[in-house]
């Protein structure tokens, strides 16, 4: 199956401060990438989708100037959370679309963010 | 936008016994229903998912239906084992347009299988 990987795995870091999370495609071209957000003991929300080359739509509710996100490849996309709030912690995922294998999506491994 | 109920939200079984998760979504275009399987801390997995156009698919001990008029579809997992236990999340999308390939999923079940 599609490999997606993201990096880092887990971030620490000081509220106010800024934090990039990277999501890989590594054996396919992810047309289409997506993020979402899980809180502990609830589901996946869907954050934003993002087209390579183009500009990510997101979901109402999600602050895009806050949540940056970035599909400059078929293989790369970025989430930077800037001046991140402990309210950010989360488990961030990402999962990468393929015109292969159409509405099927492949999740990254996660990013768990504490943000102190 | 697409909503996507999930019940029940905890489901106790002993190992052997069969388990059955269900799922109603609201927008009748769409056409895609995996079910992922989720262990804690790890990304979600998916176990098996059907299309609109198949009411039915099996997969060794695990097998989903889908009716359309509905709007439901649902889990068996017969012969449950310890390792079955999870988080179980269903989910629907829909294709074509600017929703296509978005996921919308349902609130999870917690699976717990009694040695």
């Amino acid at each position: 199956g599609a490999v997606v990987s993201q990096h880092p795995s887990r971030v620490i870091c000081k509220s106010g401060t800024s934090v990039k999370i990277e999501c890989r495609s590594l054996d396919f071209q992810a047309t289409t990438m997506f993020w979402y957000r899980q809180f502990p003991k609830q589901s996946l929300m869907l954050m934003a989708t993002s087209n390579e080359g183009s500009k990510a739509t997101y979901e109402q509710g999600v602050e895009k100037d806050k949540f940056l996100i970035n599909h400059a490849s078929l293989t790369l996309s970025t989430l930077t959370v800037t001046s991140a709030h402990p309210e950010d912690s989360s488990f961030y995922i990402c999962s990468g679309g393929s015109q292969k294998a159409p509405n099927e999506q492949f999740f990254g491994p996660g990013t768990r963010l504490t943000v102190l | 936008g697409e909503n996507v109920e999930q019940h029940p939200s905890t489901l106790s079984v002993q190992e052997g016994d069969s388990a059955v998760i269900k799922c109603t979504y609201s927008d009748s275009a769409s056409n895609y229903f995996p079910w992922y399987k989720q262990e804690l801390g790890k990304r979600p997995q998916l176990i098996i998912d059907i299309r609109s156009n198949v009411g039915e698919k099996k997969d060794q001990r695990i097998a989903v239906t889908l009716n359309k008029t509905a709007k439901h579809f649902s889990l068996h997992i017969t012969e449950t084992q310890p390792e079955d236990s999870a988080v179980y999340f269903c989910a629907a999308s829909r294709g074509g347009g600017t929703s296509y390939g978005k996921l919308t999923f349902g609130q999870g079940t917690i699976l717990t299988v009694h040695p």
